[in-house]
């Protein structure tokens, strides 16, 4: 999808920390949002970044690199509840699409 | 509550009946989106709609139809639904398409025999 890339799966255990990465087109870059979604359920806004750097929301945090085209979800102090799948998307300049990424599914082990 | 209703929930219907995705919102939302996700495609635009009598094609429109006569609705309309539209739908509403994070419905589900 327009050149998003993320990891079709990872596992991790309760309690650790896990980053996610997404690769993205960079022409016409407006900024990356991150939202999580619950097997079966609608996708629940995460984040949302637009300037480089990290920004912090409690366990999860969200990173852009603008000039590197790359953002990375990370999670911490992870729980099982955490067990869901991370799409990040991509808005752009001069047109009122997001794009999605097909999605990182995490699976979080006891 | 501030949220996004879509009806039905699930449905399954036969190929070549005309049917009807209804979508509402009650956060005064300009934009509203519709979208369809398939495993290992995620999540793909089908219309979306900047605001009242203004809609535009996504990246995956063909066999599909909105209309948005009212700002708080945004129906998705299949004239004749075939098998390769069964998908799992969602549609999505936000104060705008930069910057603004969607809201989504709880999704339909449709199977097309």
């Amino acid at each position: 999808g327009q050149n998003i890339d993320q990891p079709t799966e990872m596992t991790a255990t309760e309690g650790a920390i896990v980053q996610i990465n997404c690769t993205y087109q960079t022409s016409g870059f407006n900024g990356l949002f991150w939202y999580q979604q619950h097997a079966g359920e609608a996708p629940t806004f995460l984040s949302y970044n637009v300037l480089d750097g990290l920004e912090e929301k409690g366990r999860f945090s969200s990173f852009l690199s603008r000039s590197k085209g790359y953002s990375y979800l990370l999670l911490k102090e992870l729980q099982m509840k955490d067990s869901a799948s991370y799409l990040c998307a991509r808005a752009g300049l001069n047109t009122d699409k997001l794009i999605f990424g097909t999605g990182t599914r995490l699976q979080v082990f006891p | 509550e501030a949220q996004v209703t879509q009806n039905p929930r699930y449905l399954i219907t036969v190929t070549g009946k005309k049917l009807t995705v209804t979508c509402s919102q009650n956060m005064n939302h300009e934009y509203m989106s519709w979208y369809r996700q398939d495993p290992g495609l995620g999540l793909r635009q089908i219309y979306y709609s900047m605001n009242v009598e203004v809609t535009d094609k996504g990246d995956v429109p063909e066999g599909y139809k909105v209309s948005r006569k009212e700002k708080r609705n945004f129906p998705l309309i299949l004239e004749s639904p075939s098998p390769n539209q069964t998908s799992l739908y969602f549609c999505a509403s936000s104060l705008g398409p930069l910057g603004s994070p969607l809201h989504f419905g709880n999704g339909t589900r449709l199977t097309v025999t």
